[in-house]
Formats: structure tokens, sequence, C-alpha cells
């Protein structure tokens, strides 16, 4: 049962419009959600993250928004560039929570920008 | 050169063989990770520790065994009875903030 759902598979965005991933969660214990950014055979890398005492979290391009009574989080990027293509992952835990602190992933939105 | 290395880059491996990948990090973290990725799946977490000599099971443990003897080392062995390695390998560290940081990775094939 997957706890961490990322229900579309791919995306295409044109370049300088925005991107807007989506990620669903079903355990109430989460409070911290990360997004990890993948290209093929590199590990991933760590984008941008929130709190669940926040609803939002910007840092450049990348905002986070986070709906905790949908369990619902989103990824905006503003303007999407081509170097964005690449695969989304996002990940949940509870953050300071021992064994439940280890993350648990999404299986990933591949994001094409279009030049 | 900090960070978490990862070696080697892809492997190649005959069925019936066991096979270590190695994870070495030199950011003084106590938690260390293993995950694997295959098309169109997420990250799935095979092994895990929070501290020297102690490691964890994680949802895919079956067919692989760790060591976690040195804080900056954490060996994972493919062994000839998971059905199914080829896979590429990921490794990561947890910082304070629970963010997790990876290693590049490496692509076992098996021939």
């Amino acid at each position: 049962d997957q706890q961490v759902k990322q229900n579309s598979p791919s995306l295409s965005v044109q370049e300088g419009r925005i991107s807007i991933l989506n990620c669903d969660y079903t355990n109430s214990m989460f409070d911290y959600f990360l997004w990890y950014k993948k290209y093929p055979a590199e590990g991933p890398t760590f984008l941008i993250s929130i709190s669940s005492i926040k609803d939002k979290n910007e840092d450049g391009r990348f905002t986070v928004f986070l709906n905790k009574s949908a369990k619902h989080l989103s990824l905006h990027i503003v303007p999407s560039q081509p170097g964005d293509s690449a695969v989304y992952f996002c990940a949940a835990s509870v953050r300071y929570g021992g064994s439940q602190g280890n993350l648990i992933f999404g299986k990933g939105t591949k994001l094409s920008v279009k030049p | 050169d900090g960070g978490i290395t990862q070696s080697p880059k892809y492997l190649f491996r005959k069925e019936g063989q066991n096979v270590t990948l190695s994870c070495e990090q030199n950011l003084n973290h106590d938690a260390m990770y293993w995950y694997r990725q295959d098309p169109g799946q997420g990250l799935r977490l095979i092994y895990y520790s929070q501290i020297v000599n102690d490691f964890q099971k994680g949802d895919i443990a079956e067919g692989y065994s760790v060591s976690r003897e040195k804080k900056e080392s954490f060996p994972l062995t493919v062994t000839s009875a998971q059905k199914n390695p080829t896979a590429f390998y990921l490794c990561a560290i947890k910082d304070r903030d629970n963010e997790q940081f990876f290693g590049p990775g490496t692509r076992l094939t098996v021939l």
C-alpha cells in the first residue's frame, strides 16, 4: 500500500511556463516532506523541504505548498527551464521519529521542459 | 573533496556470484541508507544504519546483507539469493535535519 503517491508519471511543459508537480500521502503522522530531483544514472539531489507547521516554502524558482487537510503537496517551478527536465521524487517522513523518520518515496514524475 | 562516494559506478556480475557495493562518507553523519531504484519505481529501502555496529532491514532486505564496522563506511553485499539484482543502487546519509543526501549511485547488471 503506497503511503506516498505521485499520480502523474510524466509532465511536459513549455520553457518559461509554470511546472506543477503533485504528491499525495496517506499517513497523517508524516510531518516533514521533501522534493528531490534526479537525472539519469545519478543520485537524487535535494531540492526543497517543508515542515507540517508551514503551508508554503520558497527557494528561488521552487515553491512547495502543503495542504494538510487534503494530505497533498505540490512543487511549483517558475519559470521552467530546459535544465529542469528530470525525474522529481516526493518523499515524506515523521521527522524525528526514529525508524519512522525513514523517508518514504513516491514513484516519481518525469518532467520535460521543451524549449 | 568531501561527501558521499560510491564505487564502482558500473558493475557487472555473473549469476550466482555475490558482489559488494561500496559506500563511503566523510561528513561525520551517523545514519546511512541503501536504496534500490528500478524503472518506474520510487526508491525502495534495503537496509539502514543509525549508528556504528547497528543496522536494520528496510522494506526489501531479502537477498542483501550489510555491515557497519566504521562510521565512514556502509558496504552492501548483493548475494546470489537476490532474485532480481539488476538495478541502480543508491547510498545516502541523513543529517540532523532529517534530510537525506545521496551518493552518485552504482549500476549493477547481472549477466
